[in-house]
């Protein structure tokens, strides 16, 4: 079982530039979940998603968006790309939404942005 | 505002047993989770408490005490592959999921 899936590993992009992380997961879960992982700073949440057909915004949305048609994907795009958002990228799933529910991490998105 | 507080870095020897401290101070609180983090890879599950006490888990312990604000996670007979580090996250009144920075713990032989 795969469990959930990131693309890329990592990536460097030019600031003004857009780009898409992609997660997917075959794990059916309801709830997916976009954090930030910075050194010296706990995981930040970006957005998350419920179920698939909804989303909302975490502690730290400004310049990201996603979108959730299906149960297994859940991509993360940057419209304009700004060194700020260089950063350690992790989507999440977990079985129900509810914090209280063990997430499931994939192996993380690098992405630096120039 | 919310604040998870773990120390920064720890260092123990192999074999030898080492607890793990976090205290929170959060907008109500609903559960703590304990995940490990190896380095360069993704967060795991390790525990969770809700209600006060200890929860033991082979080599692994977690205790939480709500009044105090307080939990640590006990790591027994360490081993050389326990080099990672350690989160702590609390749920609050919301049911958002808030994490501390973490704790690098080292092993050495």
């Amino acid at each position: 079982t795969a469990g959930i899936t990131q693309a890329p590993t990592s990536q460097i992009l030019a600031a003004g530039r857009s780009m898409t992380l992609r997660c997917t997961q075959d794990m059916r879960h309801n709830a997916m979940y976009w954090y930030r992982q910075d050194l010296g700073l706990g995981l930040r949440l970006i957005h998350y998603s419920n179920t698939a057909g909804t989303t909302g915004k975490g502690e730290v949305p400004d310049g990201y968006s996603v979108s959730r048609a299906n149960t297994d994907d859940f991509p993360l795009t940057l419209a304009s790309a700004v060194p700020s958002q260089t950063s350690v990228y992790f989507c999440a799933s977990s079985p129900v939404a509810g914090a209280e529910d063990e997430q499931f991490f994939g192996p993380g998105t690098r992405l630096t942005v120039l | 505002g919310q604040n998870i507080d773990q120390p920064t870095e720890m260092t123990a020897t192999e074999g030898a047993i080492v607890q793990i401290n976090c205290t929170y101070q959060t907008s109500g609180f609903n559960g703590l989770f304990w995940y490990q983090q190896h380095a360069g890879e993704a967060p795991t599950f390790l525990s969770y408490n809700v209600l006060d006490g200890l929860e033991e888990k082979g080599r692994f312990s977690s205790f939480l005490s709500r009044s105090k604000g307080y939990s640590y996670l006990l790591l027994k007979e360490l081993q050389m592959k326990d080099s990672a580090s350690y989160l702590c996250a609390v749920i609050n009144s919301n049911y958002q999921l808030i994490w501390g920075a973490g704790t690098k713990l080292i092993i050495k032989p």
